[in-house]
């Protein structure tokens, strides 16, 4: 069973001081990561597919890496308009159905 | 914005009562995917389809059933409603690009409350 941890839950930072969030995952095959980004009341809106060990993925603060076992999003000198929930996914070989963690929410305070 | 609606958006229901929630999709993409979001469980799959009529269980498809009978619409029927599926539900659509596994796209959700 394909399986996906997110750490730390919930996070508070500071406004401009950079931090990371973890996903770690265990499949049978990866054939690809995603990250969204959640906001209350909202479906999630897609930020990067990462696809292979190594890989790496920038959007203005966001910045996503990979290995073979877990992921990193990196969000440096955050503003307050970063406060969602991060959301991380997996695809494994052999289907077409994406797995999730519990997220890590974020909130940033100015 | 990918072309995704989900109706109803808010729905207040009792407890015995089937209900069906609508997603309908502009983008003529052939997955179509039902989660559902709770608290502490983060979003778990529902059922899925991979083409009309086409349709698998997810990893909590007891009390839920699924039909696609067009390709640009996916319904999900709780057959008889319990307290515990209230939820919020959310509705996905993804293509496939070759043997890669292309980004889901996903609906506003729709808020069900069982009574």
């Amino acid at each position: 069973e394909d399986q996906v941890t997110q750490s730390p839950e919930a996070l508070r930072l500071q406004e401009g001081e950079s931090s990371s969030l973890n996903c770690s995952y265990t499949v049978s095959g990866l054939r690809g990561l995603f990250w969204y980004r959640q906001d209350p009341g909202k479906g999630p809106e897609f930020l990067f597919t990462l696809y292979s060990a190594g890989e790496e993925k920038e959007k203005e603060r966001l910045k996503a890496t990979l290995t073979k076992k877990e992921s990193f999003l990196h969000i440096t000198a955050p503003k307050p308009e970063d406060s969602a929930t991060y959301l991380c996914a997996v695809q494994a070989d052999g289907n077409n159905r994406l797995a999730f963690g519990k997220g890590n929410q974020v909130v940033v305070i100015p | 914005d990918a072309g995704i609606t989900q109706s109803p958006r808010h729905k207040v229901t009792e407890t015995g009562t089937p209900v069906t929630l609508r997603c309908h999709q502009t983008e003529n993409h052939r997955y179509m995917y039902w989660y559902r979001q709770d608290p502490g469980h983060g979003l778990r799959l529902i059922h899925y389809s991979y083409g009309v009529k086409d349709t698998d269980k997810g990893e909590v498809s007891d009390g839920y059933s699924v039909s696609r009978s067009k390709t640009e619409d996916f319904l999900l029927t709780l057959e008889s409603a319990t307290s515990s599926q209230t939820s919020v539900y959310f509705c996905a659509i993804s293509e496939r690009a070759g043997d890669r596994p292309t980004e889901a796209f996903f609906g506003q959700g729709t808020r069900l409350t069982v009574v």
